[in-house]
């Protein structure tokens, strides 16, 4: 089936503004995982959910940062009063495919512009 | 806590040199998984190995090849004969316990023709 998606995939916002990235992940994925990664470095961990459960949230850098999946399937990462930090490519993740648990499966990112 | 060291920030080879990327990793846990991903200009990671820290056998598959050394703390990856398609950053991932990467700071591979 498909891979994992992100929408959008570019979002510019004004500084202050509330912006929400949305992530499906692949079908039947159990667990979803959250990264940001600022230009130039690698991926840093956000969060994590198992199913509805959100089991780890220790990389959510400020109370600004907010996600859920409430079914289970698709998640949202919210941003309230975004600032120019903020600004940043933000990437889905999601394992759980029976045989090949290890792996994380990335979707393209949304890409977060911060005036 | 769990690093992941990166020390080449780009490399830039021409068209069927070889590439090799190393990996120097920390970790207190005892059993772990390393990851190798490309990130092309598109953006999207793309997964390419991964070995469990259990088993120490190195392996060849197609032109992408690593080394696992767990006496040193490194999983260095090779890409023989390289093509232009390889240009990308390069992650080098490691994950403990819990289920969360920790990615190295990666390494730009520029492959001129």
């Amino acid at each position: 089936g498909a891979g994992v998606s992100q929408s959008p995939r570019y979002k510019v916002a004004k500084r202050g503004q509330d912006v929400a990235l949305r992530c499906d992940p692949i079908s039947g994925h159990v667990s979803l995982f959250w990264y940001q990664q600022a230009l130039g470095q690698g991926p840093e961990f956000l969060t994590y959910f198992q199913n509805e459960a959100q089991l780890d949230k220790s990389g959510l850098p400020s109370d600004r940062f907010f996600a859920e999946r409430p079914e289970g399937s698709v998640s949202t990462l919210k941003i309230q009063r975004t600032q120019q930090e903020d600004s940043a490519v933000y990437l889905c993740a999601s394992t759980g495919q029976p045989g090949r648990y290890n792996e994380q499966f990335f979707g393209p990112g949304t890409r977060l512009t911060v005036l | 806590a769990q690093k992941v060291t990166q020390a080449q920030t780009e490399i830039s080879v021409v068209e069927k040199e070889d590439v090799t990327l190393d990996c120097v990793y920390e970790t207190r846990d005892t059993t772990y998984y390393l990851f190798w991903y490309k990130q092309p200009p598109s953006g999207e990671l793309v997964f390419l190995i991964r070995r469990n820290s259990f088993d120490e056998q190195n392996e060849i598959s197609g032109r992408y090849s690593w080394n696992f050394q767990k006496s040193t703390s490194s999983f260095n990856f090779t890409i023989t004969a390289s093509q232009v398609v390889d240009s990308a950053v390069y992650f080098c991932a490691l994950r403990g316990g819990d289920y969360k990467l920790s990615f190295g700071a990666g390494t730009t591979v520029t492959v001129r023709a």
